[in-house]
């Protein structure tokens, strides 16, 4: 069956790095849109930053556009989140979903988050 | 920057009752851009409709989606325990893809 794994986050200090990454299986991840949505605690979704199924095409919200970095291997089925400059407000459990092999979305698959605290 | 917002914020309702959730669009978005989930507590959310009004595979017909323009609607028929949760609109035709603060439906 289709399954999402994240894996990465942690406790990190302000303007400090880190890498998320996403390995998928169950489907053909060469084929598929991927993306990053964010929930910090107690709040909405936040969508965060898709990929096309290349690479070529990239989107960031204007909240992390500058310090963070989606990427993939299509090889290792897996999805990437560099992120660096991290603030407080980057707080919160980090997704990565599966779109559409044409657009970013909807999202039909998801995994169940690893979770990214920015503190001193 | 397309936003979207959703009412009400919270909606308080029994077992068997019908539930009606709106999303509205700061601009046009087209119809085939509009999805929906549902969050279940500690759970990540689920896709339930998409373009609008298509349900998401084993998605109950008791969900359906409908709307165009700048509002869209997700209507639950007779709501079940398993539907008390928190309900997001998204739209994702041109980025950013945002989505909507939420509606939680809460037993009444």
């Amino acid at each position: 069956q289709v399954q999402l794994v994240e894996s990465g986050g942690g406790l990190v200090k302000p303007g400090g790095s880190l890498r998320l990454s996403c390995v998928v299986s169950g489907f053909n991840f060469s084929d598929y849109y991927m993306s990053w949505i964010r929930q910090a605690p107690g709040k909405g979704l936040e969508w965060v930053s898709s990929i096309s199924i290349s690479g070529t095409y990239i989107w960031y919200a204007d909240s992390v556009k500058g310090r963070f970095t989606i990427s993939r291997d299509n090889a290792e089925d897996s999805l990437y989140l560099q992120m660096n400059s991290l603030r407080a407000e980057d707080t919160a459990l980090y997704y990565c979903a599966r779109g559409n092999s044409y657009a970013p979305g909807p999202y039909s698959y998801w995994g169940q988050g690893t979770l990214l605290t920015v503190s001193s | 920057e397309i936003v979207l917002t959703q009412s009400p914020g919270t909606l308080s309702l029994s077992p068997g009752e019908r539930a009606t959730l709106s999303c509205r669009t700061s601009q046009y978005i087209s119809s085939n851009y509009i999805a929906w989930y549902r969050q279940r507590f500690g759970q990540a959310p689920r896709l339930l409709i998409y373009a609008a009004s298509s349900r998401a595979t084993g998605i109950p017909d008791r969900f359906s989606g409908s709307g165009s323009g700048t509002d869209f609607t997700l209507t639950i028929s007779r709501l079940e325990p398993e539907d008390f949760a928190v309900y997001y609109c998204q739209m994702f035709g041109t980025s950013p893809y945002p989505f909507g603060q939420g509606t939680k439906l809460e037993i009444k």
